[in-house]
């Protein structure tokens, strides 16, 4: 079946280091989605990525969408303490057309003051 | 209003009891989903309501009942559960489900069955 893996799945870094985790699919996907989950919370949508080769930028992250549409990467510049979480990347099932997800296994992110 | 609620926040149940979770939301999405969530994993889909019909059931135990009362509320019920079906329960709603939309998720209910 369709499967999305991330990597790495922990990654502890110093305060102010950069930070990438990186997701592959076993299809192509029409979009790619990216969620943050803090420790004790629920995930948050931070961002869509839909064309090939597409960057977008929020402050210190970096979204990439690879040209073939079956890799993204998020990268975090100047790591702060309240980037601390797992990140998911999601992408659609089939055809995107049932609204379910499949999700990456998720990077745990710690950051040490 | 880009809140979606869940009540309760922690529940504690037997495996006898029956009980209900609850989640809301008010941005007027056609779309509502439930998820389980263990411990240091993704979210695993469970249910997918679109235009308050039952539209995706992921082999869920029928131990596990959804109910789509309107467009604003989606509850899950729940009956004879096993303790493994300890996790957290994450409702989500989206603008549609025939496309790819952003999800946004509610706080959860954190259920533990002893």
């Amino acid at each position: 079946g369709q499967q999305v893996m991330q990597i790495p799945q922990y990654q502890h870094v110093q305060e102010g280091e950069d930070f990438t985790t990186y997701c592959n699919s076993s299809t192509t996907l029409s979009n790619i989605q990216w969620y943050k989950q803090r420790p004790g919370g629920h995930p948050v949508f931070l961002i869509q990525l839909v064309k090939s080769g597409e960057v977008k930028k929020q402050k210190r992250l970096t979204f990439q969408f690879g040209e073939a549409k079956k890799n993204s990467s998020l990268h975090i510049t100047a790591t702060q303490t309240t980037d601390v979480g797992t990140y998911f990347c999601a992408g659609p099932n089939g055809s995107g057309n049932t609204g379910k997800l499949i999700f990456g296994q998720g990077t745990t992110l710690q950051v040490k003051p | 209003d880009t809140e979606v609620t869940q009540t309760p926040k922690h529940l504690v149940m037997g495996m006898t009891n029956k009980k209900s979770l609850k989640c809301e939301q008010h941005m007027g999405h056609r779309a509502m989903y439930w998820y389980k969530q263990k411990a240091k994993k993704p979210p695993e889909l469970m249910f997918v309501y679109s235009y308050e019909k039952l539209s995706i059931n992921e082999s869920v135990p029928s131990r596990f009942s959804p109910e789509c009362p309107n467009s604003s509320l989606l509850n899950l019920h729940l009956h004879a559960l096993q303790p493994e079906d300890s996790a957290l329960y994450l409702c989500a709603s989206s603008q549609r489900a025939d496309r790819s939309y952003e999800q946004y998720f509610g706080p959860g209910t954190r259920l533990t069955v002893t």
